[in-house]
């Protein structure tokens, strides 16, 4: 089945380390996102990637890295210098982006918190 | 930034009885998306608009883009216990044409 895989389903974050959070999909897609849903609130922007080798930055990348070196995988580090990451982070990818306003499908989340 | 407003926050209702919930937005978007997310999950699309105007239904569910491409509305007939969930608007929007989402309607259906 044709889909997107985020992994892990749960995580644990130690004060001053960096996590990295996994997607991957299989949709042939080009683009990719990630979110953040915090209790409440609808869904945030971290980053976008409408290419490989090629990302942006979001409404709230500080403290958040990314890397896009192959079309089917875009992983997500949570760095030390977040300082709020408890949150579920959620993965998207969709056939294009800008042009033709295609829908984003989602992966179904990872939650982080920390210990 | 742009931002849409959705309304209501929560509902709580009874089984088989019919829902209505909405965004507004101050801007114009050209396309109008509805998701819903069960607890622990990702969003799942259900329906997406992309004319003003246009009408469209996905089983009990049915939406439409506003005339003015500022508003858009979900209605849920003769809902049932699955339905619960969130249910979320977004639109393409912002400068960078990124995709915004309301914060949700938490809809809980009484059996």
């Amino acid at each position: 089945d044709g889909g997107i895989t985020q992994s892990p389903k749960y995580l644990f974050r130690k004060e001053g380390q960096n996590v990295t959070l996994s997607c991957e999909q299989n949709l042939n897609h080009d683009a990719m996102y990630w979110y953040r849903q915090d209790p409440g609130q609808g869904l945030r922007l971290i980053y976008y990637s409408q290419i490989v080798n090629d990302f942006q930055k979001g409404d709230i990348a500080e403290g958040y890295s990314v890397s896009r070196e192959k079309k089917e995988s875009f992983p997500l580090t949570v760095t030390s210098a977040q300082k709020n990451p408890t949150a579920f982070y959620l993965c998207a990818s969709s056939t294009t982006r800008l042009t033709s306003n295609q829908p984003q499908h989602f992966g179904d989340g990872t939650r982080l918190s920390i210990l | 930034g742009q931002q849409l407003n959705q309304s209501p926050q929560s509902m709580f209702i009874q089984e088989g009885e019919d829902v209505s919930m909405n965004c507004t937005s101050s801007s114009i978007f050209n396309t109008w998306l509805w998701y819903k997310q069960e607890p622990g999950e990702g969003p799942v699309l259900l329906i997406a608009l992309y004319k003003a105007g246009e009408l469209t239904s996905n089983g009990r569910l049915t939406a439409q883009f506003g005339i003015t491409r500022k508003d858009s509305f979900l209605n849920i007939s003769a809902s049932i216990p699955s339905d619960v969930g969130i249910y979320f608007c977004a639109g393409f929007g912002g400068s960078q044409g990124n995709l915004i989402f309301g914060k949700g309607t938490k809809l809980s259906v009484k059996p």
